[in-house]
């Protein structure tokens, strides 16, 4: 069936250092991906978003690239801080629902 | 705004107990949502709304769910009887238009003992 999926559980970055977050999807219909981050204890939060008609965005110290030939999606933040540190989901929505990966622990070392 | 606001925070029942859960969505949000954490399983939509209205309610478990939006600003997300596999977080969310972001509460941690 369709799924999205991530491709690393954890990841550890030292504080200073840019950070990958890396999300494959399968539904080729998905036109729609948004980043969430959720602290232990809270709810998911909104990062990023992109359309299928774009393959970048860029936020504050985030970066979205989405590539549909491969079906792959990231997220990258720039000069990684302790408070980065959270579960990061990629969600897809093929104008259904949001399908949710499962989740990438980041973990800021100092 | 102040968000998504959900209730009870924490939740600790006896197998059998009805359980309910709120939530107040952002104003003007026209989409519910309520999902289901669990480690095992991740984020799982149980059921959305839109315009107070129930359009698929096919992430529910099993009728011992079920949920209601009597109003634009308010739903509700009942268990009876609750059975320990239950035990998880229950987020609620909103949206302004169905493909758009979703802004998520700070969940409901249910525990069945």
């Amino acid at each position: 069936g369709e799924s999205v999926g991530l491709h690393l559980p954890t990841l550890s970055v030292q504080e200073g250092d840019n950070s990958i977050i890396n999300c494959a999807y399968s539904n080729s219909a998905s036109d729609y991906f948004i980043w969430y981050k959720q602290e232990s204890g809270k709810g998911p939060q909104f990062i990023i978003d992109i359309r299928s008609n774009m393959d970048k965005r860029q936020g504050q110290r985030v970066t979205v690239l989405l590539n549909k030939t491969v079906k792959h999606l990231s997220l990258q933040i720039a000069a990684t801080q302790p408070g980065d540190s959270a579960v990061y989901f990629c969600a897809e929505n093929s104008g259904y629902a949001l399908n949710f990966g499962k989740g990438t622990s980041l973990l800021v070392t100092p | 705004d102040a968000g998504v606001i959900q209730s009870p925070r924490h939740e600790v029942t006896e197998m059998g107990q009805e359980v309910t859960l709120r939530c107040k969505p952002i104003s003007g949000h026209d989409y519910l949502f309520w999902y289901r954490q669990t480690m095992m399983r991740g984020l799982e939509l149980l059921i959305y709304f839109n315009n107070n209205v129930p359009i698929d309610d096919s992430g529910m478990p099993e009728d011992r769910f079920s949920a209601k939006m009597p109003n634009a600003s308010f739903s509700t997300l009942k268990i009876q009887p609750s059975e320990p596999r239950d035990s998880a977080v229950y987020f609620c969310a909103s949206s302004f238009g169905f493909q758009e972001t979703q802004y998520f509460g700070p969940g409901t941690r249910l525990l069945v003992l």
